[in-house]
């Protein structure tokens, strides 16, 4: 079954420092990944997205990398602010039972950042 | 340009009641598609449009029916609401499949008791 696993379920940083984010997806086969900030009460809104071509792929201080010999991705984010704290999501796209694409969403990793 | 809306935020149904949640886009996209978020769990696909006038069963579409009899909107119904339905329910949109962009609305809280 096409999975995405992420880690950790939740983090505090200190606001100012530095984190990173993991994700290990088994879906295939393996279309794009997208990262996903979602405030709390929220609809999701997109980070990156990355295709098996890409390694990195930069928003401001959101940096996603991509392994696709591994499938694993990881969302580094610099500098945190306290408006970093939300849910951050990883989405890969594989495919639907019928043979159409779909989005697989991961469980999220809340992050938590205090002044 | 409101993006991607919904209506209502906020809904308590008994069990076995109905009710449809309206998705509204202001975008132009082709694709539309009808999400629900569980604690613990990542968003599941229940139903997706891929043009006006059509419509496609996602991952988890047993108790859930749609239409998108103009582009702009997209319905959800609950013929005969469960518990099992208690969730948040989040409508997106996108201009194509592929690595476009889906633009989230802000949910909708449904409990049914």
């Amino acid at each position: 079954k096409n999975q995405v696993e992420q880690s950790p379920q939740s983090l505090i940083i200190l606001e100012g420092k530095n984190c990173t984010l993991q994700c290990n997806y088994t879906v295939s086969p393996f279309s794009n990944l997208r990262w996903y900030k979602q405030d709390t009460g929220r609809g999701p809104v997109s980070l990156t997205i990355m295709t098996f071509s890409e390694n990195t792929k930069s928003n401001g201080r959101y940096t996603a990398t991509l392994d696709a010999d591994t499938k694993q991705s990881s969302l580094h984010i610099t500098a945190s602010q306290l408006s970093d704290s939300a849910s951050y999501i990883c989405v890969v796209s594989g495919p639907l039972d019928t043979g159409r694409r779909a989005l697989t969403f991961g469980s999220g990793t809340r992050l938590q950042v205090q002044p | 340009n409101a993006g991607v809306t919904q209506t209502p935020k906020f809904r308590v149904l008994k069990t076995g009641q109905s009710m449809t949640l309206l998705c509204a886009q202001d975008m132009n996209h082709e694709y539309m598609y009808w999400y629900r978020q569980d604690p613990g769990m990542g968003l599941r696909l229940i139903h997706y449009s891929v043009g006006e006038g059509t419509t496609a069963k996602g991952e988890v579409p047993d108790g859930y029916n749609v239409s998108r009899l103009k582009k702009q909107n997209f319905l959800l119904g609950l013929e005969s609401a469960a518990p099992s339905q208690t969730s948040v329910y989040f409508c997106a949109s996108s201009y194509r499949e592929g690595t476009y962009e889906q633009y989230f609305g802000p949910g909708t809280r449904l409990t049914v008791t």
